[in-house]
């Protein structure tokens, strides 16, 4: 069975910082892997997919993520945040079905 | 067709009540999922159709709790004899089998048994 772990719940950043949220995936077979937000208030929303191909994939809003197999890994990351990237942030993999990670509270200070 | 949409959004009930949730999915979606999410943690996957077929179940769901989708469309959620631990935000998703597109999801039903 699928498993995700997020290392950081919670993270707090100043406008403008670099950010980079940790994922790490457990799977037997092919995974397709996403990053999913929910704003506060708001439902969950798709930040950005991996399925195959580059292993960069580049998302809405900015953000990023980097698949890199050796390391059962998928790291978001954004080079500026901004105060409306305050959310939740949550790694996914499917198999099946999409597993989620416990999620990451991102608060951006203005 | 703009979404998945759940009902009712909020349900506030007694301890030991049934309550019954709705999930009306993406119309070309034929997949269709349960999550639970509580506080502090990421949704946890409840069940899963294809077509009208349950397909697969969590060990979560206990006997009190039984999901139907009996035409392929909507869905609904059953969690008979309510108990505080169910307290949670009930999540329903859509997608299409072999798309890349991920999964569709609702706004949720938050659920308070008191």
């Amino acid at each position: 069975a699928q498993s995700v772990s997020q290392h950081n719940h919670h993270v707090i950043l100043s406008e403008a910082a670099s950010l980079e949220l940790g994922c790490n995936y457990s799977y037997g077979g092919t995974v397709n892997l996403f990053w999913y937000v929910q704003y506060p208030g708001q439902h969950l929303q798709l930040l950005l997919k991996y399925f195959s191909g580059d292993p960069l994939v580049k998302g809405i809003k900015g953000f990023e993520a980097e698949f890199i197999k050796s390391k059962f890994s998928f790291n978001l990351r954004k080079p500026s945040v901004q105060w409306s990237d305050t959310a939740e942030y949550f790694c996914a993999v499917t198999g099946n079905k999409l597993v989620f990670g416990s999620g990451t509270i991102l608060r951006v200070k203005s | 067709d703009t979404g998945v949409s759940q009902n009712p959004r909020h349900k506030i009930t007694k301890r030991g009540q049934n309550v019954t949730f709705r999930c009306d999915p993406i119309s070309e979606h034929n997949r269709l999922y349960w999550y639970r999410q509580t506080l502090g943690q990421g949704p946890e996957f409840l069940t899963y159709f294809q077509n009208e077929a349950q397909l697969e179940k969590s060990r979560l769901l206990s006997d009190r709790f039984s999901a139907e989708r009996p035409k392929g469309s909507f869905s609904t959620l059953e969690i008979q004899r309510t108990e505080q631990g169910d307290s949670a935000m009930y999540l329903c998703a859509s997608s299409s089998t072999g798309s890349k597109l991920g999964y569709t999801f609702g706004s949720g039903t938050r659920l308070t048994v008191v």
